[in-house]
């Protein structure tokens, strides 16, 4: 059974400091992991989305990677600032077949201005 | 406008109670998920369904019920709401294999 765990659960930064949040999955054999951010009231909103066969994916400060035969995927947020201050939740789908994503309990972050 | 609107947005409700959220999108997708969130448990899925005949259970269906009134429109129920369904819900809804597109939840609490 897929498993997904964020460490930390919770991180505080200061402003301007880059930062990586962790996720790690039990079962390497995924179709994608797609990166959200939570904002209170706001639902979650998708921030990269990394198919099986790719190794990152790029998106203004954020850079996401994927390492399938390890089982990991970093976030990686450059210059933090505090409108970054969310809860960063990864989730893996299983190969097709399946249409259901794998959440984990997310990293909820802080940055401090 | 929201692409994925859910109503209500919050909601308190007594034990034994039948409640119904209700989701709606404009986004043309065909299709549609319900998701509960709980502290420490992340997202689980509750139904999900491929266009309005097509139904599935996810992982956690037990109490719930769906209905897909239209390709735009997929309601939860809660036949007979208890203290543990207290959580924040999600509907979402994505084309195809890719990203899926949230909505912006609702508070239900039980008492």
């Amino acid at each position: 059974k897929q498993e997904v765990t964020q460490i930390p659960a919770a991180l505080s930064v200061p402003e301007g400091e880059n930062l990586v949040l962790n996720c790690s999955f039990t079962d390497s054999a995924i179709y994608n992991l797609q990166w959200f951010r939570q904002d209170p009231g706001k639902g979650l909103t998708s921030l990269l989305l990394i198919q099986s066969s790719q190794r990152e994916q790029t998106s203004g400060r954020l850079n996401a990677s994927l390492d399938k035969s390890s089982g990991r995927s970093t976030l990686y947020i450059a210059a933090s600032q505090p409108g970054d201050s969310a809860t960063y939740l990864c989730a893996v789908r299983p190969p097709s077949g399946t249409y259901k994503y794998i959440f984990g309990t997310g990293t909820r972050l802080k940055v401090l201005a | 406008d929201a692409d994925v609107t859910q109503t209500p947005r919050n909601r308190i409700t007594k034990t034994g109670k039948r409640i119904m959220l209700e989701c709606s999108q404009t986004k043309g997708h065909d299709r549609m998920y319900w998701y509960r969130q709980d502290p420490g448990l992340g997202l689980r899925l509750i139904y999900y369904s491929f266009d309005v005949k097509d139904i599935n259970k996810g992982e956690i269906s037990d109490g719930y019920s769906v209905s897909r009134q239209a390709q735009a429109k997929f309601s939860l129920s809660l036949e007979s709401a208890i203290p543990n369904q207290t959580a924040l819900y999600f509907c979402a809804t994505s084309e195809g294999q890719e990203t899926q597109y949230f909505g912006p939840g609702t508070r239900l609490l039980v008492l």
